[in-house]
């Protein structure tokens, strides 16, 4: 079958550094995605990594290691309004882009 | 339009009835996935477009879930003969095409409640 596994929630500071960690088992693996979904709200696109290695944008990271069907997003200088759920997604080979997505994680940061 | 427009945004339906839900993608883009969200839960594949045709029904739930998408813009969402369980968010979301690196952008959702 085609999984992602992510955890549940995390709680951070504002200020601080976390990571989000994403593991996947999905065949046809093309390359992995990361969305934010603020509660009510649409899912927004934050960054796509389709090589090994580390993306930048801005105070957000994301990177991908296909040897270890493993990816992690990385949010430094929390503010208060990063509290929103992560999903990773796995985007699919030969399957117009469709994005198999994990269960999401809920990221709580306090003052 | 200026983003993903999806309508009704919210849907209270007796089960047993049929439901539409309409989605309007950003103008320009060919490619058209509709998502399903429970309570809490990630994103469940429905189905998705290229222009007009659907290559790819996989995620539909039953026979009783079915999509069109006209002038390769509007698409619609039917559920025929509600069942408790349908009741969850409909996402639907654009990309300019159906690429490995092309950004879906969702709508705000219908959240459909079936009593």
């Amino acid at each position: 079958g085609q999984s992602l596994e992510q955890p549940s929630e995390v709680t951070a500071v504002e200020g601080a550094i976390v990571q989000i960690n994403c593991t996947y088992q999905t065949s046809g693996f093309y390359g992995l995605s990361w969305y934010q979904q603020h509660d009510g709200g649409a899912p927004t696109f934050l960054s796509y990594n389709g090589l090994d290695g580390l993306e930048e944008t801005g105070r957000f990271s994301s990177f991908l290691s296909r040897s270890d069907s493993y990816g992690y997003l990385l949010l430094q200088e929390l503010q208060m309004k990063d509290s929103a759920s992560y999903f990773c997604a796995a985007v699919i080979y030969n399957q117009g882009g469709k994005l198999i997505f994990g269960q999401g994680t809920e990221l709580s940061v306090k003052p | 339009g200026a983003g993903v427009s999806q309508s009704p945004s919210n849907k209270v339906t007796e089960k047993g009835k049929d439901v539409e839900l309409r989605c309007d993608p950003i103008s320009g883009h060919t490619a058209l996935y509709w998502y399903r969200q429970s309570l809490g839960q990630g994103l469940e594949f429905l189905i998705y477009f290229q222009g007009n045709s659907a290559p790819d029904k996989s995620g539909l739930p039953s026979d009783r879930f079915s999509a069109e998408r006209t002038g390769g813009s509007v698409s619609t969402l039917t559920i025929q003969r509600t069942q408790q369980e349908d009741s969850a968010v409909y996402l639907c979301a654009s990309s300019l095409e159906a690429g490995y690196n092309s950004p879906l952008h969702f709508g705000n959702g219908t959240r459909l409640t079936v009593t």
